[in-house]
C-alpha cells in the first residue's frame, strides 16, 4: 500500500538546538498534516500543508511542503523542554481518501 | 466544553475475554475512528466511520468489531479472536473526511 517515510526516528538535542523531521513519498500527495504527541498523551494536530511549497510558521516551528508535493519537513528552530514529545506526518493521496501516518519522530531533549 | 471522551482510561482482561471501549464525542463531527498505537510506533487504522450507520475496515481491523448507531458514539469491541491486544487504542474525529483529527485521551488495554 502506499506509504509516507519519516525520518529519523529519534533525533536528540541539547536545548537551545534545532531540529528537524523530514516525510516522504514516491507519489504526489493531497496534502500532509502535522500532530505532536506528548510522551504519555494523545497526538495533536498542528497544522494541514495544502499547497506546493507552502510554508507557515507558528513561532518556532517552520513547516514545508515540497514542490512537487512528495515531502515535507517540520523545523524547530532553539528547542525547548516543551518541544519534547514524537512528531508525526500524516497523508492522504488523491486516489485514497485514508490518511496514512508517518512512523513519527521522537525528539528527545539531552539533559 | 466539546471534545472526544475515552472510557475506561485503563483495562485489564483475561485472555478470551471480550473487552468494549468507549468514544463519545458532543463535537457534532460526522467522521470518527479507532486506532491502535504499540509503543514507539505510528498509528494504525482499526475503523472508521463517516456517517451514522456505516462504518469501513481500515489497515488492521481483524479480530476488532464496531458499531455506530448515533452521531456521537463509536465503540470498540476488542474480540478474544484479537491475536496481540495489548495496545494504546486512540479514539479521534473530524468534520469532513478526513479532515483534521481531534483525539481522544485514549485507552490502555491490558491482556494478563
Amino acid at each position: 500500500g502506499q506509504q509516507v517515510m519519516q525520518i529519523p526516528q529519534y533525533q536528540h538535542v541539547q536545548e537551545g538546538e534545532d531540529f528537524t523531521t523530514y516525510c516522504n513519498s514516491s507519489t504526489t500527495l493531497s496534502n500532509i498534516q502535522w500532530y505532536k504527541q506528548r510522551p504519555g498523551g494523545h497526538p495533536v494536530f498542528l497544522i494541514q500543508l495544502v499547497k506546493s511549497g507552502e510554508v507557515k510558521k507558528q513561532k518556532r516551528l517552520t513547516f514545508q511542503f515540497g514542490e512537487a508535493k512528495k515531502n515535507s519537513s517540520l523545523h524547530i528552530t532553539a528547542t525547548q523542554t516543551t518541544d519534547v514529545g514524537t512528531y508525526f506526518c500524516v497523508s492522504r493521496w488523491d486516489s485514497n481518501y485514508q490518511l496514512i501516518w508517518g512512523a513519527g519522530t521522537k525528539l528527545i531533549i539531552k539533559p | 466544553d466539546g471534545g472526544i471522551t475515552q472510557s475506561p482510561k485503563y483495562l485489564f482482561r483475561k485472555e478470551g475475554q471480550n473487552v468494549t471501549l468507549s468514544c463519545e464525542q458532543n463535537l457534532n463531527h460526522d467522521a470518527m475512528y479507532w486506532y491502535r498505537q504499540d509503543p514507539g510506533q505510528g498509528l494504525r487504522l482499526i475503523y472508521y466511520s463517516q456517517i451514522v450507520n456505516d462504518f469501513q475496515k481500515g489497515d488492521i481491523a481483524e479480530g476488532y468489531s464496531v458499531s455506530r448507531e448515533k452521531k456521537e458514539s463509536f465503540p470498540l469491541t476488542v474480540t478474544s479472536a484479537q491475536k496481540n491486544p495489548t495496545a494504546f487504542y486512540l479514539c479521534a474525529s473530524s468534520m469532513g473526511f478526513p479532515g483534521e483529527l481531534f483525539f481522544g485521551e485514549g485507552s490502555r488495554l491490558t491482556v494478563l
